[in-house]
């Protein structure tokens, strides 16, 4: 099974700022998925990120806010663009080789807004 | 589109005994992928079991178990020989298995908790 790396695993922000989420697998990978996990709820799907392409952002995400790189099958950046308190969730990243493969998951990112 | 119902937001279970965990979808497609994942509160997803749609003979993966009904969309967990290690949140997904633009993420239900009395 694929091992992925996701930093950091936690961290606390102030209100305006910016925070970039880091996930790196240890083998290529077609799919990457970024997931939200509001407190209490379930996951909730923000984007795919295709290397080599735009990332595909779900009804209600925007680029502006959550700007998405993937340089290489490998490797994608989830950035939380001018956080607010209503930002404080985990974010999740994913990946999958093909549809009907189960997905991975990373550890986390456990975001706290002040 | 596809939709994933969890009733249950809380179970709980004595150890040793057997749960059921219930999920329903809804879908126009025939061919898709269910899943039940685990979350204990490290926040890891872990993979419990997985059903492919064509699939008429029932996923298990030791203590876990599926009945999987595909005719009335539903897909329901099976927990025997309950351990206080099964205590997490438990979500049941559905896959498309198609490809192109956000198709082929997983489509999660709310979740139920369950607990595990010792």
């Amino acid at each position: 099974s694929a091992v992925i790396s996701q930093k950091p695993s936690r961290d606390i922000c102030q209100r305006g700022t910016s925070l970039t989420i880091q996930c790196q697998v240890d083998s290529q990978v077609t799919m990457m998925f970024w997931y939200r996990q509001q407190p209490g709820q379930s996951l909730t799907l923000i984007a795919t990120a295709n290397q080599g392409s735009e990332a595909t952002y779900e009804s209600g995400f925007v680029i502006d806010k959550f700007p998405i790189s993937r340089p290489n099958l490998t490797f994608s950046t989830l950035t939380v663009s001018n956080m607010s308190p209503e930002d404080s969730s985990i974010y999740l990243c994913s990946i999958s080789g093909s549809p009907g493969e189960k997905l991975f998951f990373g550890s986390g990112t456990q975001l706290s807004v002040l | 589109a596809q939709t994933v119902t969890q009733s249950q937001p809380e179970m709980s279970v004595q150890e040793a005994e057997t749960v059921t965990l219930s999920c329903t979808y809804d879908t126009s497609e025939s061919d898709y992928y269910l899943f039940w994942y685990k979350q204990p509160p490290s926040r890891q997803m872990i993979l419990v079991i997985r059903q492919e749609a064509y699939k008429q003979q029932n996923a298990t993966e030791n203590r876990f178990s599926v009945n999987f009904q595909k005719a009335a969309k539903s897909f329901s967990l099976k927990i025997s020989d309950s351990q206080l290690g099964d205590a997490a949140m438990y979500f049941c997904a559905y896959r498309s298995p198609r490809r192109g633009g956000s198709q082929g993420n997983l489509i999660f239900g709310k979740g139920t908790k369950l607990s595990v009395k010792p």
